[in-house]
């Protein structure tokens, strides 16, 4: 089974600062699918942005972005002009594109953001 | 609201007891997941349905864990002779057809096992 780490157990970021989320994931296969998913506290896991891996362009929604190494196997999300809103866990999560429909999760990063 | 619901919220129970949960997804959505999620750790697969077929189960689902999707609509998971183990909240979540397609997550049901 892939395997997803993400290497950040918790990240502190000031109200309109830039901070970028480490996902790593190990897989033997060419072709899958990436997402990040924000997690509040005590409220549902929404998607914040995704990615597929035959597309070399980088995903963007809003004041989100992944940067994409497809080669060195990593995902990472960067959360530009923070907002206190955007405190909460974000989870990396990977899905095959020949076998199953799970998707597999990393740990998590807690995210503070500081006025 | 027309968001994948889950229902309870919360249930205590005694090690031993078995328990139900119910989820209903978003209604135009052909596929269903459930997944476990224990304290400090991402959400782990279960199961999955295709309208009212299982068709895939994790090796964490053992066989005191039943789920059910009849007529394709709302689904249950019935943990049988529950353990201390089982604490988790359990989360529901639906899609359409096609991997790249998101899940929608519900809010959960929390397990407590006294």
């Amino acid at each position: 089974a892939q395997t997803v780490t993400q290497s950040q157990p918790e990240m502190s970021v000031q109200e309109a600062e830039t901070v970028t989320l480490s996902c790593t994931y190990d897989t033997s296969e060419s072709d899958y699918y990436l997402f990040w998913y924000k997690q509040p506290p005590s409220r549902q896991m929404i998607l914040v942005i995704r990615q597929e891996a035959y597309k070399q362009q980088n995903a963007t929604e809003n004041r989100f972005s992944v940067n994409f190494q497809k080669a060195a196997k990593s995902f990472s999300l960067k959360i530009s002009d923070s907002q206190l809103g955007d405190a909460a866990m974000y989870f990396c999560a990977y899905r095959s594109a020949y076998s199953g429909y799970a998707l597999n999760f990393g740990k998590g990063t807690s995210l503070l953001v500081t006025p | 609201d027309t968001g994948v619901s889950q229902d309870p919220r919360h249930k205590i129970t005694k090690r031993g007891q078995n328990v139900t949960f119910r989820c209903d997804p978003i209604s135009e959505h052909n596929r269903l997941y459930w997944y476990r999620q224990t304290l400090g750790q991402g959400p782990e697969f279960l199961t999955y349905f295709q309208n009212e077929a299982q068709l895939e189960k994790s090796r964490l689902l053992s066989d005191r864990f039943s789920a059910e999707r009849p007529k394709g609509s709302f689904s249950t998971l019935e943990i049988q002779r529950t353990e201390q183990g089982d604490s988790a909240m359990y989360l529901c979540a639906s899609s359409l057809g096609g991997k790249y397609q998101p899940q929608h997550f519900g809010d959960g049901t929390r397990l407590s096992i006294l």
